[in-house]
């Protein structure tokens, strides 16, 4: 069975510009949260999908947006990228909704220059 | 909104025991979870309390209580494979009136020969 996976993995940005994040979810989950990872913050929570309805949104600015498809697959974007987004953006995936056991991908890595 | 913290870093001896504590504020506790996640690597789950006890899972076991907002993963036999960081979790109502799980900043733990 295939774990969540998640494109691209690495990926170098500059100032101003934006950015799609990717994720698959394990077959059969049909929520999908994302969330920002950085050294001194820890996971931050960013949105989660449940049957392409955003659920819950965490407290990051409207340049961060998302979505998700009819085959559950989701994607975010970073709108006017700042040095600051600069992180691992971790996507997850539950079988069950309201915010189950989660199965991470291997993430995506930004960096912004 | 939601609180949590733990320890930022840890160390300890292979062969010995770690117990690692976690203390939490939420409104509409529904669970707690704990996670593994090596450097480099995606966060995997490790154990989930719903009630107030200990629940064991071969050489980890994790306790809740509820009324006191704390839990601890402790770790037995420690391996050198067990240097990780460790992320708690917590389920809780968001401000949208549905479930969001909040991690902490994770506690990195080092094992010692």
């Amino acid at each position: 069975k295939a774990g969540v996976t998640q494109t691209p993995r690495y990926l170098i940005k500059t100032r101003g510009q934006q950015v799609t994040l990717s994720c698959s979810p394990i077959s059969g989950h049909r929520s999908v949260s994302w969330y920002q990872q950085t050294p001194g913050q820890g996971l931050q929570f960013l949105f989660e999908y449940f049957s392409e309805t955003q659920r819950n949104k965490g407290n990051f600015p409207g340049r961060f947006s998302g979505r998700q498809f009819s085959n559950s697959r989701s994607e975010m974007n970073v709108s006017t990228l700042e040095l600051g987004d600069s992180a691992l953006y971790l996507c997850a995936s539950s079988l069950v909704g309201e915010a189950g056991e989660l199965f991470f991908g291997e993430g995506s890595r930004l960096t912004v220059l | 909104g939601q609180n949590i913290d733990q320890p930022t870093e840890m160390t300890a001896t292979e062969g010995a025991i770690v117990q690692i504590n976690c203390t939490y504020q939420t409104s509409g506790f529904n669970g707690l979870f704990w996670y593994q996640q090596h450097a480099g690597e995606a966060p995997t789950f490790l154990s989930y309390n719903v009630l107030d006890g200990l629940e064991e899972k071969g050489r980890f076991s994790s306790f809740l209580s509820r009324s006191k907002g704390y839990s601890y993963l402790l770790l037995k036999e420690l391996q050198m494979k067990d240097s990780a960081s460790y992320l708690c979790a917590v389920r809780g109502l968001s401000g949208a009136g549905s479930y969001q799980l909040t991690f902490g900043k994770g506690t990195k733990l080092s094992v010692i020969p």
